[in-house]
């Protein structure tokens, strides 16, 4: 089975700073990592995804994560936080292998501040 | 290449009513998931379908919940005697065929909103 735990429902940042959302996983078979965001009323989006290729996963929006297996981690990221960044994130887990179900964390609310 | 498509984009029921819910997937996708959102939640798993066949129906409550995904035509999810707490946001995801991870990455359309009054 696996799971998927973002640390803090709420961040706050300021724009132009450091955006930094977390999220740890478990699994027992390798798994591939995904970070959605949620515009208020709108569907999924997909970010970036890791899938068993480079630790470091660039994706849309200047948003990246880094997947680090000693530390279950799989957090986002991005240099200079904007407006429109303002959003719901979810970090979703599926693994390897036949199964196909995603896990998902409870989301992350991101509020830029001007 | 249109993207996954959901309708209605709102449902409003009154308790006891049916719901159906429909959902596309995007082109050359033969996997389609549900997932459920409540309020103030992340997204619950529901099920998981290719055509013709129900494949992992574990996240799906065991009474009044079904859901087809015909040889022809869109998925649908439905809802047998609605009632409140059935008031959320329903996702349809669609992946192609193959288990390699970016095949198995998911696509998601905008969603319905159901609300029982």
């Amino acid at each position: 089975a696996q799971s998927v735990t973002q640390l803090g429902s709420h961040v706050s940042v300021s724009e132009g700073a450091l955006v930094l959302l977390r999220c740890n996983y478990s699994s027992s078979v390798p798994p591939y990592l995904f970070w959605y965001v949620q515009y208020p009323n709108q569907g999924l989006q997909l970010l970036l995804k890791y899938t068993s290729a480079a630790t470091l996963v660039k994706g849309i929006n200047g948003f990246e994560a880094e997947f680090k297996k000693s530390e279950t981690s799989f957090h986002l990221t991005k240099p200079s936080a904007h407006m429109s960044d303002a959003a719901e994130y979810f970090c979703a887990v599926t693994l390897s292998g036949s199964a196909r179900q995603l896990t998902f964390g409870s989301g992350t609310q991101l509020t830029v501040l001007p | 290449n249109a993207g996954v498509m959901q309708n209605p984009r709102h449902l409003v029921r009154r308790r006891g009513q049916e719901a159906r819910l429909r959902c596309s997937p995007m082109k050359g996708h033969s996997h389609v998931y549900w997932y459920r959102q409540l309020p103030e939640e992340g997204l619950k798993f529901m099920v998981y379908l290719q055509k013709e066949n129900i494949i992992d129906e574990s996240g799906m409550p065991k009474e009044r919940f079904s859901a087809e995904f015909p040889k022809e035509g869109p998925s649908i999810l439905r809802i047998q005697q609605v009632v409140r707490g059935d008031s959320a946001a329903y996702f349809c995801a669609s992946s192609p065929p193959g288990t390699s991870g970016s095949l198995k990455t998911q696509y998601f359309g905008p969603g319905t909103r159901l609300l029982v009054l």
